[in-house]
């Protein structure tokens, strides 16, 4: 089982809304990861960090804003949410490798729902 | 283009019985694939990792193929049980580094009926 937790589970809210999805783990992963899945879609890579203070926007194109403050912690940022924005969101992180055989650990994600 | 195709789409059997799970690829370089578990309102867990020199491995009663010259991998599932219901992701690894990046396919749905 992975420690890694996402908070909250379930969240839905009215356009414009500010919202904050939380993520922690407790492995002590340095990498860490938020992707976006939609039914029967393929999970979409939309930020990532490989350490405190590091972020990087990744492949699929998002108005999100995340920050690593500590190792532990990635919470992803959404000033004013929309409909466009109803989606899974998943956090994850990864062991180190430089072998580039790294084994991702989800969290079991937060189904946002914007209305 | 790099891409990863998943089939089938979903895919229904009964208890105890057998079943194989295909993924194609087009990634290049390949440097790792790696089949996930997702149930449904989980995140993905990983079920095995195929490198370029591995044909076949096992966990359990489940067994990964690869194939690396026609860039094919498959997942059988051995004597399905109930908790197999999920979906079941196909991830590849496009260079041996941090700087690989992951190509996910959509996964096959697999519900198993008692």
């Amino acid at each position: 089982e992975a420690d890694i937790y996402q908070t909250p589970r379930y969240l839905v809210i009215g356009t414009g809304k500010k919202i904050t999805l939380e993520c922690s783990q407790t492995m002590g992963h340095d990498k860490m990861y938020w992707y976006q899945q939609d039914p029967g879609m393929e999970l979409h890579l939309i930020h990532y960090s490989y350490g405190v203070n590091s972020t990087e926007k990744g492949d699929l194109s998002s108005e999100s804003t995340v920050s690593r403050i500590r190792t532990e912690h990635f919470p992803l940022t959404l000033e004013s949410a929309r409909p466009s924005h109803t989606s899974q969101y998943l956090c994850a992180s990864s062991e180190p490798s430089g072998t580039g055989n790294e084994k991702l650990f989800f969290g079991s994600g937060t189904q946002l729902s914007v209305l | 283009k790099n891409q990863v195709e998943q089939s089938p789409q979903s895919l229904i059997i009964l208890e105890g019985k057998n079943c194989t799970l295909q993924c194609n690829y087009t990634v290049s370089p390949f440097s790792n694939l790696r089949w996930y578990k997702q149930d449904t309102g989980r995140g993905p867990v990983s079920l095995t990792i195929m490198t370029f020199s591995e044909n076949t491995k096992s966990n359990g009663r489940y067994t990964a193929t690869l194939d690396a010259d026609t860039k094919q991998s498959s997942l059988h599932i051995t004597a399905s049980q109930l908790s197999d219901s999920a979906s079941y992701i196909c991830v590849v690894s496009d260079r041996g580094s941090t700087l690989g990046r992951l190509y996910f396919g959509r996964g096959t749905q697999l519900t198993v009926w008692p």
